[in-house]
């Protein structure tokens, strides 16, 4: 089975400095890969996907992420971040052949913006 | 409807109450899945359905789990005799592609189950 892996639980920094998030997965076949972003209160939002192609994607509110193969991750970047960044933010990963159809998350990582 | 909505939003019940948990897809969404989580944890998949065919129950973590969508729309995940270890929230997620490419899923803002 694959698993999705977030290494940072919780992720602290200030107004306008840079955020990368790191995320990491086991399959080793093809995979659609995603970023979903929990604001306080809110349902899970897709922020941005990977399905082929450029490997450089870029999402809404200036986050981008890039999937590099080899290594099996999907970091997600921010070159600036901004207070209304704090939130839940959810790697996820899915087999992109075969029957399944469902996404495989990992556990999160909180991102607080202080002002 | 404009988003995938779920109700109710909390449910408290007694240990081995029976619950049921309903979900209403975006409209036209072919693909409807259920997910689990837990508490400081990310989701983990249930079940997805295609239109009325339940195609996967893997993740069900017991026969206590059973969901239906009988029409194709909406749907409903019913857990019965309920234990203090289901306390989590349930998610719901609806897809329009039938194909793998470009299955993207949408989440309702989910059920928080609390059983004493």
């Amino acid at each position: 089975a694959q698993s999705v892996s977030q290494h940072n639980h919780h992720v602290i920094l200030s107004e306008a400095a840079s955020l990368e998030l790191g995320c990491n997965y086991s399959y080793g076949g093809t995979v659609n890969l995603f970023w979903y972003v929990q604001y306080p209160g809110q349902h899970l939002q897709l922020l941005l996907k990977y399905f082929s192609g450029d490997p450089l994607v870029k999402g809404i509110k200036g986050f981008e992420a890039e999937f590099i193969k080899s290594k099996f991750s999907f970091n997600l970047r921010k070159p600036s971040v901004q207070w209304s960044d704090t939130a839940e933010y959810f790697c996820a990963v899915k087999i992109a052949s075969g029957s399944a159809r469902q996404l495989t998350f990992g556990s999160g990582t909180q991102l607080t913006v202080l002002p | 409807g404009a988003g995938v909505s779920q109700s109710p939003r909390y449910k408290v019940a007694k240990r081995g109450q029976d619950v049921a948990l309903r979900c209403d897809p975006i409209s036209g969404h072919v693909s409807l899945f259920w997910y689990q989580q837990a508490l400081g944890q990310g989701p983990e998949f249930l079940t997805y359905f295609q239109n009325e065919a339940q195609l996967d129950k893997s993740g069900l973590p017991s026969d206590r789990f059973f969901a239906e969508r009988p029409e194709g729309s909406v749907s409903t995940l019913k857990i019965q005799r309920t234990q203090q270890e289901d306390s989590a929230v349930y998610l719901c997620a609806s897809s329009l592609a039938r194909t793998l490419a470009k299955n993207i899923q949408y989440f309702g803002a989910g059920t928080r189950l609390s059983v004493l």
